[in-house]
């Protein structure tokens, strides 16, 4: 079984620049998660889709950042303008469609590093 | 809301036991997670628990007391390539929508 993909797997941009991620999950899976990991955190939840549709962005800056899910199935997550403080691992994660406990395990993406200078 | 302490780092021998612990505070308390992450990775799924007990995995166990807000991972015979970060989260919610939070990970370094 393929895994949740990611691209691209670093990226360096100047500050007020945009970047966009792009997130592949396992197929089959209805609940697609964005995190955003700063070095030396866990994971903080930027916005999370069952199918195409946001059912939590509450932690989402959301004057400068998007996301989409288009056909419930791939996403982006865009960041227009980025600021310093941006600099983060971008993780993308996915689980199947939550009926029971054990079917809520979330499998990440490798992530995408994002450097602002 | 939520709030979830575990310490920032430990040490360990190789060979040896090491006990990793979660405490969190929550309303709609509906299971914790234990997720490994080494450095420059993604996290992978090591444990679940939902009601109070030990659930053993191999060299892997994790235990919960929902009534103390707390868990504890347990990793035995400890290998070089059990460094990692060891994140804890809760989950809470139930129905249509559950929220999953992240503790801030605990750094286990394996020394031989």
């Amino acid at each position: 079984e393929a895994g949740v993909a990611q691209s691209p797997r670093y990226k360096i941009i100047e500050k007020r620049q945009s970047v966009a991620f792009w997130c592949n999950p396992i197929s089959g899976h209805a609940t697609l998660y964005w995190y955003q990991q700063i070095l030396g955190q866990g994971p903080k939840l930027l916005i999370q889709f069952q199918n195409n549709g946001v059912v939590d962005d509450s932690q989402l800056p959301k004057d400068r950042f998007s996301a989409e899910r288009l056909k419930g199935v791939d996403s982006t997550l865009k960041i227009q303008p980025a600021k310093l403080e941006d600099s983060a691992v971008y993780l993308c994660a996915s689980s199947p469609q939550t009926s029971g406990a054990y079917k809520n395990i979330q499998y990440f993406g490798a992530g995408t590093r994002l450097s602002v200078l | 809301g939520q709030n979830i302490d575990q310490p920032t780092e430990m040490t360990a021998t190789e060979g040896a036991i090491v006990q990793i612990n979660c405490t969190y505070q929550t309303s709609g308390f509906n299971g914790l997670f234990w997720y490994q992450q080494h450095a420059g990775e993604a996290p992978t799924f090591l444990s679940y628990n939902v009601l109070d007990g030990l659930e053993e995995k191999g060299r892997f166990s994790s235990f919960l007391s929902r009534s103390k807000g707390y868990s504890y991972l347990l990793l035995k015979e400890l290998q070089m390539k059990d460094s990692a970060s060891y994140l804890c989260a809760v989950r809470e919610g139930s129905g249509g929508y559950q929220k999953v939070t992240f503790g801030i990970g605990t750094k286990l370094q394996v020394i031989p």
